[in-house]
């Protein structure tokens, strides 16, 4: 079945520093890739949709300049925090949908739990 | 009218007992019903999802009733084990929608007590 592996799966940096997220469908070519946040014993919040060669489009109140998306190739998506906060740490998911199968069901990453001290 | 609403927030059942997990949706144009498992510290998985075309849909222990007049789908595991022990959500989709945007009910915690 469809594979979706995110990395690192998890990341303690410090506040101010950068942290980079990947995400690549393993087995599938993905147009669209989306990232979602998920804080504890809530559900998923959609960040951004990742389109190849194209912009993110960015869910209302995220903030485009402190999440940097770069959708590269028809398996890669990368989630960049820039200058980190204690406030970013949560636990962050992507997931992928397979290109012209009529398959719905998307396929997500495993996670990362970002930790800023 | 884009919100799924997700019931209850959280569940305990005994071993071998029946897990029922239900959502409502408002917006008719949804056209795909999927079913996520998420276990704690790793993403969601695809449980088992469903066209509104279809009342029933049952894969081994998990079944998905539709109801489309009352807007209403709910997933019932049967024989409900520990292992069966995490989140689950229920996610509606327009696939009509360039964006493809799956929308999310709140999650309900699944607890089977052994």
């Amino acid at each position: 079945g469809a594979v979706v592996s995110q990395h690192p799966s998890w990341v303690i940096c410090k506040s101010g520093t950068s942290v980079k997220i990947e995400c690549r469908s393993l087995d599938f070519q993905a147009t669209t890739m989306f990232w979602y946040r998920q804080f504890p014993k809530q559900s998923l919040m959609l960040m951004a949709t990742s389109n190849e060669g194209s912009k993110a489009t960015y869910e209302q109140g995220v903030e485009k300049d402190k999440f940097l998306i770069n959708h590269a190739s028809l398996t890669l998506s990368t989630l960049t925090v820039t200058s980190a906060h204690p406030e970013d740490s949560s636990f962050y998911i992507c997931s992928a949908r397979e290109i012209g199968t009529g398959n719905y069901g998307y396929t997500f990453g495993s996670g990362t739990r970002l930790t800023v001290v | 009218q884009q919100q799924v609403k997700q019931s209850p927030q959280s569940l305990i059942v005994q071993k071998g007992g029946i897990s029922i997990i239900n959502c409502a949706y408002e917006n008719t144009a949804f056209d795909y019903f999927p079913w996520y498992q998420q276990f704690p510290g790793k993403g969601p998985a695809l449980l088992i999802a469903i066209r509104p075309d279809v009342s029933e849909k049952k894969e081994g222990r998990f079944t998905i009733s539709f109801n489309k007049s009352a807007k209403q789908f709910s997933l019932h595991i049967m024989d409900s084990q520990p292992g069966d022990s995490a989140t689950y959500f229920c996610a509606a989709l327009q696939t009509m929608d360039s964006s493809y945007k799956l929308i999310f009910g709140s999650g309900t915690r699944l607890l089977v007590r052994p």
